[in-house]
């Protein structure tokens, strides 16, 4: 089973909240990343976890918050959000270190911040 | 990771074979080629990778300059179904093999035609 599997789809959220995405899979894994995708760009880096310890923080603001529970899960969480962080967020997992091996991606939680 | 060059988009008819190019002209001896797609609204697939040689699986075919500075990923016989954003990414491990994760250029938007 390689899914990669996103909870919620969609999310509807205002600058006051404070909501987590979950990012969950079965197969164990080397590595596991956050993504955000803006409309018409690629995605771009956002935290990595090696063997669920933060290894990567591409400067993201500290109004996102990472968190790695166990081998299976990765959540997001995510406070006082604004406009502008609305986007398709992706989680990944890859099962040996890169390079050579594949990346495989869950189907991404669209956000909107309103 | 080296920097990677792609058309912006391409039209390819159905039925026929798509050819997508990559410039990677200053990768070096230890970064792979990648290729990734990404369907609207879905998240990233893992089509194909490779070192220096050719390679071929279910899904397309992976052709490397031997100066390694160009790459064509070829799809056999695309469908309407192939329309997407079509990443090629050079990728190194950091030292110690570590979890970098994959850093996404602008890509090809394919479109297949009826």
């Amino acid at each position: 089973d390689t899914e990669v599997t996103q909870t919620p789809k969609h999310l509807v959220m205002g600058m006051t909240n404070k909501k987590s995405l979950k990012c969950e899979q079965h197969m164990g894994h080397r590595a596991m990343y956050w993504y955000k995708q803006k409309a018409k760009k690629p995605p771009e880096l956002m935290f990595v976890y090696s063997y669920e310890k933060l290894s990567i923080n591409e400067s993201v603001p500290s109004r996102f918050s990472p968190e790695c529970p166990n081998s299976s899960l990765l959540n997001l969480h995510l406070h006082a959000l604004q406009p502008e962080d609305s986007a398709l967020y992706l989680c990944a997992r890859t099962g040996a270190p890169l390079p050579n091996t594949e990346a495989f991606f869950g189907q991404g939680t669209r956000l909107t911040v309103v | 990771d080296a920097k990677t060059t792609q058309p912006p988009s391409m039209d390819c008819a159905e039925g026929r074979a798509a050819n997508l190019p990559c410039n990677h002209s200053t990768i070096s001896g230890n970064e792979y080629v990648y290729w990734y797609r990404q369907i609207h609204s879905q998240g990233p697939q893992y089509i194909i990778h490779g070192l220096k040689n050719n390679e071929t699986n279910e899904m397309a075919s992976l052709i490397i300059t031997e100066d390694r500075k160009s790459s064509t990923l070829i799809l056999p016989h695309a469908t309407l179904r192939d329309t997407a954003v079509y990443y090629c990414i050079a990728i190194s491990g950091r030292s110690g093999g570590g979890a970098d994760g994959l850093t996404f250029g602008k890509g090809t938007h394919l479109i297949i035609q009826p």
